[in-house]
C-alpha cells in the first residue's frame, strides 16, 4: 500500500506545552484518520477528516487536513500526562487502511 | 472495546509449533481485519475480510493463514512460527461503508 510518513517519531514534552505531529503522503489522500494507543493498550479511533482544508477539534485536541490533501497533522495544546501515548495516522482506502510508524509522546510531569 | 476480544492475549511458542490466534466480535460488523505491530514500524495489515466468503491478503500475509468461521469469529494461524514473527498482534473490525476500526486488546505472542 502507499505509506504515509509520520514526524516525530518521538516527542518530549514537559506538561503544559504544546504538541504536533505531521502525517506526509506523496499521493493524494481521500481521507486521514488518527488513533491513539495508550501504553499496553490498543488503538482507538480518534477522528476522520475528508475535506480539503478542513478542521475538526475535540477539547485540547486540532486535527488539520491539508488544502492539497497529501497532509495532516494533530495538535493538542497545553499538554497532560493523559496525553501520553502514540498517535497513529492511516490513510483509507477500499475499506483497508494503512498507517504511518507513529509519534509517541512522552510527557514530563 | 470490549466488543472485540481476542485470545490468547500472552502466547510463548516454540519455531516450528502451529498457533492459532482468535479474534470474536458483538458489534456484528462485516469487516475483520488481522494487523502486527512491531517497534517503530506501526501497524501492519496481514489479512482481511469483508465477510464470511471473503478473504484477502494484506501487505504482510506470507507465513500466516486465516478463518473466517463465522461472521463473529476471525482466526489467524501461524503454520510453522518462527522468531521474527514475535510481534504483538491486534484484530479490528469495521461496519460495512465505514473506515473506522475497533481493534481488540491485542496478543502478544514470543517465538523462541
Amino acid at each position: 500500500g502507499q505509506q504515509v510518513m509520520q514526524i516525530p517519531q518521538y516527542q518530549h514534552v514537559q506538561e503544559g506545552e504544546d504538541f504536533t505531529t505531521y502525517c506526509n503522503s506523496s499521493t493524494t489522500l481521500s481521507n486521514i484518520q488518527w488513533y491513539k494507543q495508550r501504553p499496553g493498550g490498543h488503538p482507538v479511533f480518534l477522528i476522520q477528516l475528508v475535506k480539503s482544508g478542513e478542521v475538526k477539534k475535540q477539547k485540547r485536541l486540532t486535527f488539520q487536513f491539508g488544502e492539497a490533501k497529501k497532509n495532516s497533522s494533530l495538535h493538542i495544546t497545553a499538554t497532560q500526562t493523559t496525553d501520553v501515548g502514540t498517535y497513529f495516522c492511516a490513510r483509507a482506502g477500499s475499506y483497508q487502511l494503512t498507517f504511518g510508524k507513529g509519534t509517541k509522546l512522552s510527557v514530563i510531569p | 472495546d470490549a466488543d472485540v476480544t481476542q485470545t490468547p492475549r500472552n502466547r510463548i511458542t516454540k519455531t516450528g509449533k502451529r498457533i492459532m490466534l482468535e479474534c470474536s466480535q458483538t458489534k456484528g460488523h462485516d469487516r475483520m481485519y488481522w494487523y502486527r505491530q512491531d517497534p517503530g514500524l506501526g501497524l501492519r495489515l496481514i489479512y482481511y475480510s469483508f465477510d464470511v466468503k471473503d478473504i484477502n491478503k494484506g501487505e504482510i500475509s506470507d507465513g500466516y493463514s486465516v478463518s473466517r468461521q463465522a461472521q463473529a469469529k476471525f482466526s489467524l494461524s501461524l503454520e510453522s512460527a518462527i522468531p521474527n514473527q514475535t510481534a504483538l498482534y491486534f484484530c479490528a473490525t469495521a461496519a460495512e461503508y465505514s473506515n473506522e476500526q475497533y481493534f481488540g486488546p491485542g496478543t502478544r505472542l514470543t517465538v523462541t
